[in-house]
Parts: C-alpha cells; structure tokens; sequence
C-alpha cells in the first residue's frame, strides 16, 4: 500500500464547476500537506500549503486536512480551463535525527476544464 | 520561472550509457533535491543534499548518484542505464533543510533511453 493515494483521474468538469480533489493517507506522522499543480512537461508549481489540520483558502483554492481521517482536499471554485492541470497532493513528517522532512507525493490527478 | 535551472531539458541515450543531470537552485537555497516522475510511480524522491552534504536518501538505485558541489549546484549521475530509467527527472530547492515549507521545482530533464 501506498503511504499516499490519489485518484488519477482523468476528471473532466465544465467550465465554472466546482473541483473536488483528494487524497489520503496512511502515515499518521505526517504533519505538513501541500498542493502542486503541474502543467505539461512542467516542473510541480507550489498551490497552497496547509500545517496540521484545518482549512486554507486562497483565491478560488481552499484546502482541507482532517487528520482524524488522514484525508486532504483541494477545492477549486469556478473552475477556468487554464486550470486544466495534474495536481499533486505531497506530505511531509518530521521524523527523528535526519529531519529532513522530504515530501512524498500522490500520483496525480488530471484535471480537465472544458470551455 | 521558479529559479531552478536544470540541464539539458531532454536527453536520449542508448542502454548501457552513462548521463549527468544538472541542476542549480534557487539564489540562497542551500537544499537540492532529486525527484524521478515515470507514469507508473508518479514523483518519487530520491536523494537530498544539503550546503554539500547528503542529508536523505530515497528510493535511488546503486546505479545512481549524486553530488553537491561548493557553489551549491547539483549533478545527478545515472550509469548503466537501463529502459526503465526513462522519466522525468526533477530537481527542487529549498532555503532550509526541510522541504516541509516551500520548496521550488525546475523544469526536469526528461531522458529516454534506447
């Protein structure tokens, strides 16, 4: 089992919906969650960043951690086609001596936002 | 534009082969990562360096390595290469040690190897 899993999609929506997307987890020490969208052949774009639990809003973002049900949310409101993207939901722990904190990241989702 | 620069942006090379992978971070970012990104397996770590020093390993195959160097820049070392190795290969920086804040990603080089 994957210590995070996301649906990859692909998730076609129309212009002006609202996107749910999710993901979840199995490591209770993870701590921080991030969003990364990436468009193609791109390198991940930093979307939102979220410590522990509770919700993040940015913009037409909001993102959600419950960590009672190790499960995270990004919604994207009014939904515009240059949204069309993967996105990337990450996490990362503080574990012991080497602190490194590096993210593990789910597989992606596909979204499409049709005109 | 993130900051970070990876180079080249795609390379194709035959079975057997051996390539390095180029990235410089961000101006003051002291963390380098490396990150594969194949269909299959999605963004996988691979190896951290922080100010000159490996810090953290991930899921890096013996066949691969990894250096920083004095000015920060870092190479990624891919021998024996084999057709599974065909990915996206990232790198990312970040200011701190820890990449549980905001940590910026390069374009990627892709390689494909024949």
């Amino acid at each position: 089992q994957k210590e995070v899993e996301q649906d990859p999609g692909p998730l076609s929506v129309p212009e002006g919906a609202i996107v749910s997307l999710n993901c979840t987890y199995s490591n209770s020490a993870f701590q921080y969650f991030m969003w990364y969208r990436q468009y193609s052949r791109k390198g991940p774009e930093l979307l939102m960043y979220t410590y522990s639990s509770g919700n993040k809003e940015d913009g037409r973002f909001t993102a959600q951690v419950d960590k009672s049900s190790k499960y995270i949310s990004l919604f994207i409101r009014d939904s515009q086609p240059s949204d069309s993207a993967t996105y990337l939901c990450a996490m990362s722990a503080i574990t012991g001596s080497s602190n490194t904190g590096k993210l593990i990241f789910g597989q992606g989702t596909t979204l499409q936002v049709k005109p | 534009d993130s900051g970070v620069t990876q180079t080249p942006k795609h390379l194709i090379t035959a079975t057997g082969q051996r390539v390095t992978l180029r990235c410089s971070p961000r101006s003051g970012d002291l963390s380098v990562y490396w990150y594969q990104q194949s269909l299959d397996q999605g963004l996988q770590f691979l190896i951290q360096y922080y100010n000159g020093e490996e810090r953290a390993k991930g899921n890096i195959l013996e066949r691969f390595s990894a250096q920083q160097f004095p000015d920060l820049h870092s190479e990624l070392n891919l021998s024996s290469l084999e057709l599974g190795d065909s990915a996206l290969y990232f790198c990312a920086s970040s200011v701190a040690a820890q990449m549980n804040t905001e940590a910026f990603f390069g374009q990627g080089t892709r390689l494909t190897v024949v």
